[in-house]
């Protein structure tokens, strides 16, 4: 069956410094991969998406970027982090029939 | 551009009780829509989804929605309510490339 793993499952970083989230998906191939943002109090906010290898496509202007450098593997990052890029960061694949979430990694930027 | 309202920011149901979560969404074309589930902390889990056919969809847990293409809404659906599904639960319609469109949200508190 198809797994995700997503770590870490929380982070405290200072503003200024880089980040890197990890996401990797097991038991499919050529999945679907997504990175959404959770706010406090807010709702889902699609950043990333990725078709293929090295096809990213970015729904937000923002200070955050995103690399799929092999099939099943999904990295969020950053060059410097600002105080608004706290919030709850989930990980998920698709191949059809809904998105199938990690288990989230929660940054504070402090 | 397609979006979901979940009118109810939060929502307080006796254990035992039924309930009603409601969904409105904007969409062009028939929609792909769904219903998700998120306990604190943790990842989103799918209870149901409804992409065409019969507009009454059973999902897990003892969920049911209903599409009602009248009305633009999805609302979750569940007879008896236990103090477990207690929870966030989030409508979403597929924006096109499995790109999923949130509601807000919906926090459902279970009383004893």
């Amino acid at each position: 069956s198809q797994t995700i793993h997503q770590w870490p499952a929380t982070l405290v970083q200072p503003v200024g410094s880089p980040l890197s989230l990890e996401c990797t998906v097991e038991g499919t191939s050529n999945p679907n991969l997504y990175w959404y943002r959770q706010a406090a109090g807010r709702g889902l906010q699609l950043l990333f998406y990725s078709v293929g290898i090295g096809q990213i496509s970015s729904e937000v202007p923002q200070n955050l970027s995103a690399s799929r450098p092999q099939d099943r593997q999904f990295i969020l990052s950053s060059k410097k982090l600002l105080l608004s890029d706290s919030g709850f960061y989930l990980c998920a694949w698709s191949v059809m029939g809904g998105l199938f979430f990690g288990s989230g990694t929660q940054l504070s930027v402090l | 551009a397609q979006s979901v309202t979940q009118p109810d920011i939060h929502i307080t149901v006796s254990e035992g009780a039924s309930l009603e979560l409601r969904c409105n969404y904007s969409y062009g074309a028939t929609p792909y829509l769904f219903w998700y589930v998120q306990s604190p902390g943790q990842g989103l889990q799918l209870l149901l989804k409804y992409f065409s056919g019969d507009t009454l969809v059973q999902g897990i847990k003892g969920f049911e929605a209903e599409f009602k293409r009248s009305q633009s809404s999805f609302n979750l659906r569940k007879p008896s309510v236990h103090w477990s599904d207690a929870a966030e639960y989030f409508c979403a319609v597929d924006a096109g490339f499995q790109k999923l469109v949130f509601g807000t949200g919906t926090r459902l508190l279970v009383s004893p």
